[in-house]
């Protein structure tokens, strides 16, 4: 299986500043393709941001933007203007082409609180 | 509305009872997988389907089992051989592969084997 690191299990941020998650990623693949999961406490996982690997420039979904450094394999989300709906578990994951389809794996999570 | 759709909500089983969890999705996609999320575990891959009568093994495959006769529909079984059963179970779906990867997620359900 392809391994995917988040190292920071909790973290906290207030509310209108500028917090970044970390995600690493381990593979011999040159094609790929990276996210971000949301998961509320709902439950229900929610897509944040999507980036290909063959994309050099980073990806942008208004308040939240990756830091994709291909080479370091790093693929960080930065959330800015945090707001106190922005609490959530928040995962990466990674998806390939294999010989069986594509399968996508997750790392293990942050939790992020945003407080007031 | 499309949408993904996993029942019930909550399951609960005796122990060495084996128990299919339903997801059915109408979004016309070709591609299925189920997770299991424990805490501090992140979510974890039992097997996933590309097309119809075809799946593959995910990372903890082993005392589950899966079919995928129809393209709108892959159950689940938690058979008695998987030791530790009690967790929350995710289903997804998503159109394939390359530009179109974004997975949709069902509500999913929670087991507890008593």
């Amino acid at each position: 299986a392809q391994t995917v690191t988040q190292s920071q299990p909790e973290m906290s941020v207030q509310e209108a500043e500028t917090v970044t998650l970390s995600c690493t990623y381990d593979t011999s693949e040159n094609n790929y393709y990276l996210f971000w999961y949301k998961q509320p406490p709902s439950r229900q996982m929610i897509l944040v941001i999507r980036q290909e690997a063959y994309k050099q420039q980073n990806a942008t979904e208004n308040r939240f933007s990756v830091n994709f450094q291909k080479a370091a394999k790093s693929f960080s989300l930065k959330i800015s203007d945090s707001q106190l709906g922005d609490t959530a578990m928040y995962f990466c994951a990674f998806m390939k082409h294999g010989t069986s389809g594509y399968a996508l794996n997750f790392g293990k999570g942050t939790s992020l609180l945003v407080t007031p | 509305d499309g949408g993904i759709t996993q029942s019930p909500k909550y399951l609960f089983r005796k122990e060495g009872q084996n128990v299919t969890l339903s997801c059915e999705q109408n979004l016309n996609h070709d591609a299925m997988y189920w997770y299991r999320q424990d805490p501090g575990q992140g979510l974890r891959l039992i097997y996933y389907s590309q097309i119809v009568n075809d799946f593959q093994k995910g990372d903890i495959a082993e005392g589950y089992s899966v079919s995928r006769e129809k393209k709108e529909s892959f159950p689940l079984t938690v058979t008695s051989a998987q030791k530790n059963p009690t967790a929350f179970y995710l289903c997804a779906s998503s159109r394939g592969g390359g530009m179109n990867t974004e997975a949709f997620f069902g509500q999913g359900t929670r087991l507890t084997v008593v």
